[in-house]
């Protein structure tokens, strides 16, 4: 199964919104639930949002997740130097057998 | 708090086996799911697959036949075997904990150089 489909990077400047897409199927986001993760180089990654729009405790309420469909978004408000980094969406796939994909990542930089 | 560790070679020639051990305190083994995820240089993140407590496993189709996942209980460590490796396994490889919400807790991740 094919990973999911986000835009290779996105850009803001300090106190912007930007929003990152997660492209995915009939057979994964369309019947499942995305997670978001952010990975800095050289550390775990950080699980964001799961269940679609649930943050977990200790993440800040600038990051918020939707979907629609087949795609999902993460969005941060108020862009912070700290928020550069990567972000990965995921999902379950159920075709042609069940298995956890993650998007193609998207690196988030701060002017 | 549960935290993972990851154990094993740091390098590894090709066409052998690949083997790193994944170890697990501050909770019980006997819950959730236990995730085997690696991410090669410049690429994004590859789900490997994962292990219940039972033993029972499921796996990337794409890594399958050459992947094993097992389990240790009375240890409280789980661990990944990939079977004929090439340069193309070369990569970061992390284990993770997967609630049924995600994957909230993962190791620091162990670097694998494949070597020819």
């Amino acid at each position: 199964q094919s990973p999911l489909t986000q835009p290779p990077s996105v850009s803001g400047s300090p106190g912007q919104r930007v929003i990152i897409s997660c492209v995915g199927s009939t057979s994964d986001i369309g019947r499942n639930s995305v997670n978001w993760y952010q990975h800095l180089p050289g550390t775990a990654p950080k699980l964001l949002i799961h269940s679609s729009t649930v943050r977990p405790s200790g993440v800040p309420d600038r990051f918020s997740g939707s979907t629609s469909g087949t795609s999902a978004s993460l969005a941060i408000s108020g862009l912070q130097s700290e928020d550069e980094a990567d972000y990965y969406c995921a999902s379950w796939g159920d075709n042609p057998t069940g298995m956890y994909i993650f998007g193609t990542g998207t690196k988030v930089t701060v002017l | 708090q549960v935290q993972l560790q990851e154990s094993g070679p740091g390098l590894v020639k090709a066409s052998e086996t690949l083997s790193l051990t994944c170890r697990i305190s501050g909770d019980s083994i006997t819950s959730d799911h236990w995730v085997w995820v690696r991410q090669a240089p410049g690429k994004g993140l590859q789900w490997i697959g994962y292990i219940y407590y039972t033993g029972s496993t499921t796996y990337n189709p794409s890594l399958k036949s050459r992947v094993t996942i097992s389990i240790d209980t009375s240890r409280a460590q789980f661990s990944l075997n990939l079977g004929s490796v090439t340069a193309a396994d070369t990569a970061i490889y992390y284990c993770a904990r997967d609630d049924s919400r995600g994957l909230p807790i993962w190791g620091q991740g162990t670097l694998v150089t494949v070597s020819s």
